[in-house]
């Protein structure tokens, strides 16, 4: 079992909203990611970050923020959340080697009313 | 861009049918890997095949790297309702290897 968790599972929350997804993981990972996903379709990587003070933006624009302060914590922030926020929010860490695995989170299934 | 192609996206068979999808890149690969996602769930790492031409099986999953390392295929025998789910292939991509997915292929198994 993969030792990464995401925080909330679910969440229903108004527009204009500000929001933070958590992530944590225990593997001492320094390659933490989040996915933006529909159900059963394409993984759009939003952001990412190879280390401690290391964040990157993703293939898809986002109005989301990041950061990561300590190597075991990756949150994922809306300023101002809308109906087009609604989705899937998936976290994932892997090692440093580019022939290690991925391991995700169980995912933040977020609605915006 | 560089980017990794999945087909197709999607795929219904029947019961006990065979299925195949494949992934195809646009760059060689150092290694590629697949990963299922149950419906409702979260992508779990499957395999990884790292040397040309490389085939490996999993009980009725066969997974095969192409001479090239260009292209990767799954081929499920005799589908079961529990193979239902999407499955992605992901391969490090440009400078920085960033692990790219491709954009799965959702199998449906009709009983």
């Amino acid at each position: 079992e993969a030792d990464i968790y995401q925080t909330p599972r679910y969440l229903v929350i108004g527009t204009g909203k500000k929001i933070t997804l958590e992530c944590s993981q225990t593997m001492g990972h320094d390659k933490m990611y989040w996915y933006q996903q529909d159900p059963g379709m394409e993984l759009h990587l939003i952001h990412y970050s190879y280390g401690v003070n290391s964040t990157e933006k993703g293939d898809l624009s986002s109005e989301s923020t990041v950061s990561r302060i300590r190597t075991e914590h990756f949150p994922l922030t809306l300023e101002s959340a809308r109906p087009s926020h609604t989705s899937q929010y998936l976290c994932a860490s892997r090692g440093q080697s580019m022939n290690t695995e991925a391991f995700f989170g169980q995912g933040t299934r977020l609605t915006v009313v | 861009g560089q980017q990794v192609m999945q087909i197709p996206q999607y795929q219904h068979v029947q019961e006990g049918e065979d299925f195949t999808t494949y992934c195809n890149s646009s760059t060689t690969l150092s290694n590629i890997q697949w990963y299922k996602q149950r419906p409702g769930g979260h992508p779990v790492f499957l395999i990884q095949l790292v040397k040309s031409g490389e085939v490996k099986k999993q009980k009725r999953l066969t997974f095969q790297f192409g001479e090239a390392k260009k292209n990767s295929s799954l081929h499920i025998t005799a589908t079961q309702t529990t193979d239902v789910g999407t499955y992605f292939c992901a391969g490090p991509i440009g400078s920085a290897r960033q692990l790219t997915f491709g954009s799965g292929t959702q199998l449906t198994v009709l009983p």
